[in-house]
């Protein structure tokens, strides 16, 4: 089975400080994901990766910025955190092979920023 | 803008029945479609995925596929309680696009 790990599953921080939010896949997998995930807005791309060190920004990167130094692992990094940044945050892989698009969640992490 | 729609619900069923969940796409080159379950609290749990048109099952769900009219479908048969929660669409493009385009979740409430 695919396992995707999150650093926290509960998180509370400060305005204007530096998180970090780290995702780990014991896959073998090429594709990673964040999201972002509100009431009423659905599952929003921030960012993913296709391959190590590279990254593409998704629909909403501003304020965000991701690090991806081995295939297993892809970080979010909130630089300042703000309040309108309070969210859940999920983490997702799939494989690259054509045909095999399926996206695997880790259990999320909800951020709180006070 | 491509777009993925659903009923957002909620859509109450009795125990026992067959819930129906549908999701209609705008891009026409769509190639690859997913159902994801979501309970409250909790991160997608990917159920089906289908690729070709027709009918996919799996246990008590099917999914359904029809590219000419731009909709798939997801069936319960003999509906549980635990079956109440968030379903998600999802549809991926044509080509080597690595995204997903996302539906907003239809919520299903099975009723004792």
């Amino acid at each position: 089975d695919v396992k995707v790990t999150q650093s926290s599953r509960y998180l509370v921080k400060r305005t204007g400080e530096k998180v970090f939010l780290e995702c780990v896949q014991d896959m073998d997998h090429e594709n990673m994901f964040w999201y972002r995930q509100d009431p009423g807005l659905g599952l929003r791309l921030i960012y993913f990766s296709y391959d190590v060190k590279m990254k593409e920004k998704g629909d909403i990167p501003e304020g965000y910025s991701v690090s991806r130094e081995k295939k297993e692992r892809f970080s979010l990094i909130l630089e300042s955190a703000s309040t309108n940044q309070t969210s859940m945050y999920l983490c997702a892989s799939s494989l690259r092979l054509a045909g095999d698009w399926e996206q695997f969640f880790g259990p999320g992490t909800r951020l709180t920023v006070l | 803008q491509k777009e993925v729609e659903q009923n957002s619900g909620p859509l109450s069923v009795p125990e026992g029945a067959i819930a129906s969940l549908n999701c209609t796409y705008s891009d026409r080159v769509s190639q690859s479609f997913f159902w994801y379950r979501q309970y409250s609290g909790k991160s997608p749990e990917l159920i089906m995925s289908i690729y070709s048109n027709g009918d996919k099952e799996d246990g008590r769900f099917t999914a359904q596929l029809n590219k000419a009219s731009q909709y798939v479908s997801l069936l319960i048969r003999d509906s549980q309680p635990s079956d109440s929660a968030t379903y998600l669409c999802a549809v991926k493009g044509a080509g080597n696009n690595r995204k997903l385009i996302w539906g907003l979740g239809t919520s299903l409430a099975v009723n004792p």
